[in-house]
């Protein structure tokens, strides 16, 4: 079955950086686009990135961009989040999601369990 | 950046009961649509993609309507499963985005 589990969370101080990874099994990884959505403590969902599955194109939403950067490797099945200059407003559950398109520009149709990142001195 | 705007923010409702959420958005957006549910604590699980196809598994009381900009998610009998928190999103043009959500009460 399709298993997605992301790590990395943690307490950070603003300014410093995190990488979180996911781990993905039960499909074949390299042909679909991932996606990193968070989820700020009793708020609504954020979509952060994308990677398209071969990790030629990728997109950002504004509040990230240039601090975070997507990437994946598809012989280890995972994706990952480089998360730099942390800031307060970043405290959330960041969650990996399939798209179920290998260009990333379609629905969400599968979520790991999150991991918490909580930025604060 | 395309805006998505969810209506009610939140409603009561009863087992059994027909409940219709809506979802406009800031510009057209063809069919690009889904619908997400939330149960507290848990991760996000698709129920609608494509502003009307059911995800496989999820159960047929749960339908999707609309196009361009203007989605209705209705769950024509409600389940005690049923109350939590739904989201739409936009998938017509990055960066994606999401509804503010809808908690489903119990009344």
């Amino acid at each position: 079955q399709v298993q997605l589990v992301e790590s990395g969370g943690g307490a950070v101080q603003p300014g410093r950086s995190l990488r979180l990874s996911c781990a993905a099994s039960g499909f074949t990884f390299s042909i679909y686009g991932m996606h990193w959505v968070r989820q700020a403590p009793g708020k609504g969902l954020e979509w952060m990135a994308v990677m398209s599955s071969d990790g030629s194109n990728e997109y950002y939403a504004d509040s990230v961009k240039g601090r975070f950067t997507i990437s994946r490797d598809n012989s280890k099945n995972t994706l990952y989040l480089q998360m730099n200059s942390l800031r307060a407003e970043d405290t959330a559950v960041y969650y990996c999601a399939k798209d179920d398109d290998g260009s990333g520009n379609s629905q969400l149709g599968f979520w790991g369990q999150g991991t918490l990142v909580t930025v604060s001195s | 950046d395309i805006q998505m705007t969810q209506s009610p923010s939140s409603v009561s409702a009863s087992v059994g009961d027909r409940v219709s959420i809506t979802c406009r958005a800031s510009q057209g957006i063809n069919s690009w649509l889904a619908w997400y549910q939330q149960q507290p604590g848990k991760a996000p699980k698709l129920l609608i993609y494509a502003g009307s196809s059911l995800q496989s598994g999820v159960p047929s009381r749960f339908s999707g309507s609309g196009s361009g900009t203007d989605f209705t998610l209705t769950i024509s009998s409600l389940q005690p499963e049923d109350f939590a928190t739904y989201f739409c999103q936009q998938s017509n043009s990055f960066p994606f985005t999401f509804g503010q959500g809808t908690r489903l009460e119990i009344k």
